[in-house]
């Protein structure tokens, strides 16, 4: 099955600085997505990457894919208190034989994120 | 805006009983739906495929006489936790695909589920 690896587990940063998360997989990737979550919330989709070397950004956050689709990761530029909260990388199952990915999602087991003032 | 609704957001319930949580797709029909579950402090976990008109696709592990879902309608899946136990007890969330977002998954807001 595959797994997903997320690091760092955690992180505190000051207000204003970038960061980085990384999620690796053991297996190529078919669709990678990225989520935030606050503690007992739901999630709140960011971005979702398909393509190697896909890179899509919104706001102050980016996202990459390698090439080899087996790792992406999500830089957050100039990070507000806003920011906080856990991030999780989530990795489609598989596609059917129409290339359609299947929705169901591993889930790596998250950063959480302190973004201090 | 949110695209799935969850209901209800958080239940306290009393050991034997059974609840049900509800899932709803705004705006649009799906014809599968997706649960998890979240311990705390863990990430999340896939349970089962919900899937409109046939039996949900439960995933290795997932006991599917206590964790009971139907997929009644369009927009509508239903889990329901039977005789819930505290261990039981977790953070239940599902996810849909609006036909017109692409391949984007939408979740829910999450269900905290406390049995004593």
């Amino acid at each position: 099955s595959q797994e997903l690896e997320q690091s760092p587990q955690s992180l505190i940063v000051q207000e204003g600085k970038n960061l980085t998360i990384n999620c690796t997989s053991s297996k190529t990737l078919y669709g990678l997505y990225w989520y935030k979550q606050k503690y007992g919330e739901g999630l709140i989709f960011l971005m979702m990457l398909q393509k190697g070397g896909e890179e899509k950004s919104h706001e102050k956050i980016t996202a990459k894919l390698d090439e080899k689709k087996q790792q992406s990761s999500l830089h957050i530029t100039a990070s507000q208190p806003s920011h906080a909260g856990i991030y999780l990388c989530g990795a489609d199952k598989g596609t059917n034989a129409g290339g359609t990915s299947y929705g169901k999602l591993t889930f790596g087991q998250g950063t959480i994120l302190t973004v201090h003032p | 805006g949110a695209v799935v609704s969850q209901h209800p957001s958080w239940v306290i319930c009393k050991s034997g009983t059974s609840v049900k949580i509800e899932c709803r797709s705004l705006d649009f029909q799906a014809t599968t739906m997706f649960w998890y579950r979240q311990f705390p402090k863990q990430s999340l976990m896939l349970m089962a495929t919900s899937n409109e008109g046939s039996k949900a696709t439960y995933e290795q592990g997932v006991e599917k006489d206590k964790f009971l879902i139907n997929h009644a309608s369009l927009t509508l899946s239903t889990l329901t936790v039977t005789s819930a136990h505290p261990e039981d007890s977790s953070f239940y969330i599902c996810s849909a695909r609006p036909p017109y977002e692409g391949e984007k998954l939408f979740f829910g807001s999450g269900t905290q589920l406390s049995v004593l």
